[in-house]
Order: structure tokens, then C-alpha cells, then sequence
């Protein structure tokens, strides 16, 4: 079974500070997501990669960045917080596309 | 946009009683996956289907492509199965591909 790990797990970030949420999965994997949920509601894709050193925008890309350095690494950056960007975040991996994905425990940000 | 509807919103079974969730797409989509979200807010798969049936245990999904929609069965409910259900269909041309999420079944199994 594919092994995703998120860090940090939970985050607290001031308004228009920087956060970066870290995502890194062992499996070989060549398709990594972000995606965000908040409470009550279904997953909702932010960004994905398909190859190191690229990434692809997803269905709610504003107000976030990705970076993929390594195939085993896949990063979300929020420049500039806010409090709308409060949610749970979770990663996920699939060996390539239109393949099974495999999620992360998550990690919670609470902006302030 | 493509969507995908999930029903009922939210479901109560008695230990040993079974139900079915059902997921309904807007448009055609290549496959389904199901998953039981946790207590702890993990994400746990149950299945992918790009076609047809599969079973594990008290569980049953079939997906059928060409009439959009998915299902998923639940048998003998246990106090485990407790949590929220989400059906997440596979959507995007060529070699992307991206979920997209229902709304989630909250499922509470009592003794």
C-alpha cells in the first residue's frame, strides 16, 4: 500500500504570513495532489504534478503554489495566508494518471 | 462543471443492518473511487472501479459508466464503520487526471 506523509500535521499561521505544507511519499509514484478540505465538505484539487521540476494547476489554484523538486516531494505554498485558506490539506500520489490515489494523514492550518 | 451528487446526506443503521450509498455524475467519468473518512480525519480506501463490481467483505461498489452513476453496499454494519463516506469520480482527458469529490455520506452505525 502506497505510504504518504504530510508535515506538519497542524499549523497555526498569522494572515499574510507564508506557509509551506510538505508532502513526501515513498512509493515510486510518478502523479502527486493537493488538495484542500473544508469541514463538511468533499476534497476539492488545488495542484498536481505529473514529473519533477512541473506542476499543473488544479480546480481552485488562486492564493497557492506548488513546487515538486523530486519525484518523492510535492510542496504547497501559501505566499500570503488568509483566513479563507483555513482547512485541512491532504496529498495524495498515484503510480500515473487515471491510477488509484493514495492519501496523507493531512495536515490541519488554522489561519489567524 | 462536472459534479458529482451524493446520496442520502447523512444515514443512521443499527448494528447488523445494511444500506446503500449511491453517487450520481453529471457527465461521464473514467472511474470511482470510495473512500471511509475516519474518527481521525484519514482517508481510507475502500475502492477504485473503472468498470463493474467488486466486493470486499461487507462491502460491494459497482460503478456503471454509461448510465453515471456508483454505488456503494454496506452489509452487517458495525460500529466500525462509522464515519463519512466519499465517492470521488475520475475525471480529465489524455494523461491527467483529477478527482472530483462528492459531499460525503455521514454514516452512524448504533448498538
Amino acid at each position: 500500500e502506497a505510504a504518504v506523509t504530510q508535515s506538519p500535521r497542524s499549523k497555526v499561521a498569522v494572515t499574510g504570513g507564508k506557509v509551506t505544507l510538505s508532502c513526501h511519499q515513498t512509493n515510486n509514484h510518478d502523479y502527486m495532489y493537493w488538495y484542500r478540505q473544508d469541514t463538511g465538505h468533499g476534497l476539492r484539487l488545488i495542484h498536481y504534478s505529473y514529473v519533477a521540476d512541473s506542476t499543473e494547476k488544479g480546480d481552485i489554484p488562486d492564493g497557492y503554489k506548488a513546487s515538486r523538486p523530486s519525484q518523492e516531494n510535492f510542496s504547497l505554498i501559501l505566499e500570503l495566508a488568509s483566513l479563507s485558506q483555513t482547512a485541512v490539506y491532504f496529498c495524495a500520489s498515484s503510480v500515473r494518471g487515471h491510477y488509484e490515489q493514495y492519501f496523507g494523514p493531512g495536515t490541519r492550518l488554522t489561519v489567524l | 462543471g462536472d459534479q458529482v451528487e451524493q446520496s442520502p446526506s447523512a444515514l443512521s443503521l443499527h448494528e447488523g443492518t445494511g444500506s446503500a450509498l449511491r453517487c450520481n455524475f453529471t457527465t461521464t467519468m473514467r472511474a470511482v473511487q470510495w473512500f471511509q473518512q475516519n474518527s481521525r480525519g484519514s482517508l481510507i480506501n475502500l475502492f477504485y472501479l473503472a468498470s463493474g463490481t467488486k466486493e470486499n467483505g461487507r462491502l460491494k461498489s459497482t460503478f456503471n459508466s454509461k448510465e453515471s452513476y456508483s454505488t456503494l453496499h454496506i452489509r452487517d454494519a458495525q460500529l466500525e464503520d462509522s464515519g463519512t463516506y466519499f465517492c470521488a469520480a475520475e475525471a480529465g482527458q489524455g494523461g491527467s487526471a483529477k478527482l472530483i469529490f462528492g459531499e460525503g455520506t455521514k454514516l452512524t452505525v448504533s448498538s
